[in-house]
């Protein structure tokens, strides 16, 4: 399992509330980002991380931020949720001491924003 | 813009029999890796097979294989002796510059016993 969580597995919130999800990793890897999957989208990326506090937009990134102040956690903010954004949410990482140049994903979260 | 094509949306196969799924891409790039994923009802995104571009051997793992035509962008995975367990959710993927994933849509395979 690549020794990723994810926090909360499933949350249910209203309209205009700021969320926040958590990745956790115990392996120390490089790179971390953040999907969102959506019934006939795929997986899309929202924002990565390539270190400690430095971060990148993704495809989809409008109305999300993130933050890694350590290696080991890449937060996934949703300043004020709009039912645009319910969706299953994935955290990845790659590098380390896993297969190069591959990703390997979280349990991932489900988020209703009603 | 890398874009990954997954044609069919859903494919049956009866078990024990043999599996082929398709993907295209488009990419103006020499080197890059292309992923197949599986993802069951449980949600969990599993790494199934990857690709070297460079390599002009196709990946195998187990009974899974790709047929990889990197002139035609062509990135298709089979599936042999098929089982029960296999059914899920599969996810094409290339990884662009800078490390990032880009997804297919995915194709629903069921499995028939």
């Amino acid at each position: 399992d690549a020794g990723i969580t994810q926090s909360p597995r499933h949350k249910v919130t209203e309209t205009g509330t700021p969320v926040t999800l958590r990745c956790h990793q115990t392996e120390n890897h490089r790179y971390m980002y953040w999907y969102r999957q959506d019934p006939g989208h795929g997986l899309r990326l929202i924002h990565y991380s390539y270190g400690v506090k430095d971060t990148d937009k993704g495809e989809v990134s409008d109305g999300y931020s993130v933050s890694r102040s350590k290696t080991e956690d890449f937060l996934l903010t949703l300043e004020s949720a709009t039912s645009s954004q319910t969706s299953v949410y994935f955290c990845a990482i790659s590098g380390g001491t896993s297969i190069p140049n591959t990703q390997y994903f979280g349990p991932g979260t489900r988020l209703t924003v009603l | 813009a890398q874009t990954v094509t997954q044609s069919q949306p859903e494919m049956s196969v009866q078990e024990a029999e043999t599996v082929t799924l398709s993907c295209t891409y488009d990419t103006s790039e020499s080197d890059y890796y292309l992923f197949w994923y599986k993802q069951p009802p449980s949600r969990q995104m599993i790494l199934v097979i990857r690709q070297e571009a460079y390599k002009q051997q196709n990946a195998t793992e187990n009974r899974f294989s790709v047929n990889f035509q990197k002139a035609a962008k062509s990135f298709s995975l089979k599936i042999s002796d098929s089982q029960l367990g296999d059914a899920a959710m599969y996810f094409c993927a290339y990884r662009t510059s800078g490390s990032r994933l880009t997804f297919g849509e995915g194709t629903q395979l069921t499995v028939n016993p």
